[in-house]
């Protein structure tokens, strides 16, 4: 069945960079855009950006300058990095499979991880 | 950005009631509008897509409605598994925007 999970350190210092892995089960990533969103505690959600099925990427404009995402389709892996990581920051993380229909994507989320916190502190 | 404004922020309510909780974009979205449930310790679930249609495996007693700018998630005879956080996202344009959550709550 289709699943997601994500991993990565839980705690990170303050201007270093963050690296999350998502890996995913039950849909080829040459089919799906995966997408980072996130969630700082007690807040509400903020969408970070997408891998598209083609490799292309898009992300959220306030994080743009810090922010990359990657994939190792072979591996089923989706990559984010994001760097001069502060504490608000502190979230967190998950990642998230687009719905698509075989025809067309549809730009909400069907199958989510269920996060990993990640802690900005020294 | 469109900016998504939920309301309330927080919703008690008794089993076998029925709530609404509402959702309004900033500028018009058409019928583009998720909705997902958030539970502790769980992966996000999808509710609703495109305004009002149902995902599947969410039960009937969910519905959502509207259109443009403003929306609703209703549920209907609650059971005790339905508490938690809702959340609304506009799948409209890009930067895809989430509201800021209701907390749903037993009475």
């Amino acid at each position: 069945q289709v699943q997601l999970k994500e991993s990565g350190p839980g705690l990170v210092q303050p201007s270093q960079t963050l690296s999350l892995t998502c890996t995913v089960a039950g849909f080829s990533l040459t089919s799906y855009n995966v997408h980072w969103v996130r969630q700082p505690p007690g807040k509400g959600l903020e969408w970070m950006g997408v891998i598209w099925n083609t490799g292309g990427t898009r992300y959220n404009s306030a994080l743009k300058s810090r922010l990359s995402i990657s994939k190792d389709t072979s591996k089923s892996q989706v990559f984010l990095k994001m760097n001069s990581l502060q504490t608000e920051d502190t979230a967190t993380y998950y990642c998230a499979r687009e719905h698509y229909d075989g025809t067309y994507y549809s730009y909400y989320f069907d199958y989510w991880g269920q996060g990993v916190m990640v802690t900005v502190s020294s | 950005d469109v900016q998504m404004t939920q309301s309330p922020s927080n919703l008690a309510a008794s089993p076998g009631e029925s709530v609404s909780i509402n959702c309004k974009a900033s500028k018009s979205i058409s019928k583009y509008l998720a909705w997902y449930q958030q539970k502790p310790g769980k992966a996000n679930k999808l509710l609703i897509y495109s305004g009002s249609t149902l995902q599947s495996g969410t039960p009937s007693r969910f519905s959502g409605s509207g259109s443009g700018t403003d929306f609703t998630l209703t549920i209907r005879n609650l059971e005790p598994e339905d508490f938690g956080l809702y959340y609304c996202q506009q799948h409209n344009e890009y930067p895809w925007t989430f509201g800021g959550g209701t907390k749903l709550e037993l009475k």
